[in-house]
């Protein structure tokens, strides 16, 4: 149980286009899921936290013209890197809080995305 | 404010050989404690947790950790390495006045010579 997926798994896109990034709870429902970033050999760094039907919430730092999330489900959570440049470059992972059990987070297995 | 300190960036040790993790956190309130492993381009996988019951706490793959409020610490340990258990290694704090918000150690990684 507490399967978290992510696609594409991994994208390649040119500057200046945008990338929607999708996270699925897939054996439950996730009133809660969070976007994080994590560079090259560093911990992960939370962007934003996500509650189904309401706006994100996006840590300091975090441009959230930049970088659209949506929570329109309970089970879906999409990323959307707008108008992406080679420094967003980066692996994300999102991971979903179930309503059962809140104080865990289950972690998806990430998207590496390459801008050139 | 919650705060999370990995002692060693690398840990290395032989196959067979006691392993051990440090991890040490900072929270103003009765904290919740995860470690967290990542393989190479994964993400992470909750390995074990600790919320407020038994101190000492079993996880998979044979970890464990101890909750030692008077050292604020939340060892990592196994008995014995295995090649598989090389990977990035991340503690983590949260409770619940941060709204489970997980704030990450910068890792460790553990290798494992044969």
């Amino acid at each position: 149980g507490a399967v978290v997926s992510q696609h594409p798994s991994w994208v390649i896109c040119k500057s200046g286009t945008s990338v929607k990034i999708e996270c699925r709870s897939l054996d439950f429902q996730a009133t809660t899921m969070f976007w994080y970033r994590q560079f090259p050999k560093q911990s992960l760094m939370l962007m934003a936290t996500s509650n189904e039907g309401s706006k994100a919430t996006y840590e300091q730092g975090v441009e959230k013209d930049k970088f659209l999330i949506n929570h329109a489900s309970l089970t879906l959570s999409t990323l959307t890197v707008t108008s992406a440049h080679p420094e967003d470059s980066s692996f994300y992972i999102c991971s979903a809080k179930s309503s059962v059990s809140t104080d865990t987070q289950y972690f998806g297995p990430g998207t590496r995305l390459t801008v050139l | 404010a919650q705060s999370v300190t990995q002692l060693g960036s690398h840990v290395s040790v032989s196959e067979g050989a006691l392993v051990l993790l440090r991890c040490n956190y900072s929270s103003s309130v009765p904290p919740y404690l995860f470690w967290y492993v990542q393989y190479p381009n994964q993400g992470l996988q909750l390995l074990l947790k600790y919320t407020s019951a038994a101190t000492l706490v079993k996880g998979i793959n044979g970890f464990e950790a101890e909750f030692k409020k008077s050292e604020t610490s939340f060892h990592l340990t196994k008995p014995s390495a295995h090649m598989s258990d090389a990977a990035e290694y991340f503690c983590a704090v949260s409770n619940v006045d941060s709204s489970y918000k997980l704030i990450f150690g910068s890792g460790t990684r553990l290798l494992v010579r044969p």
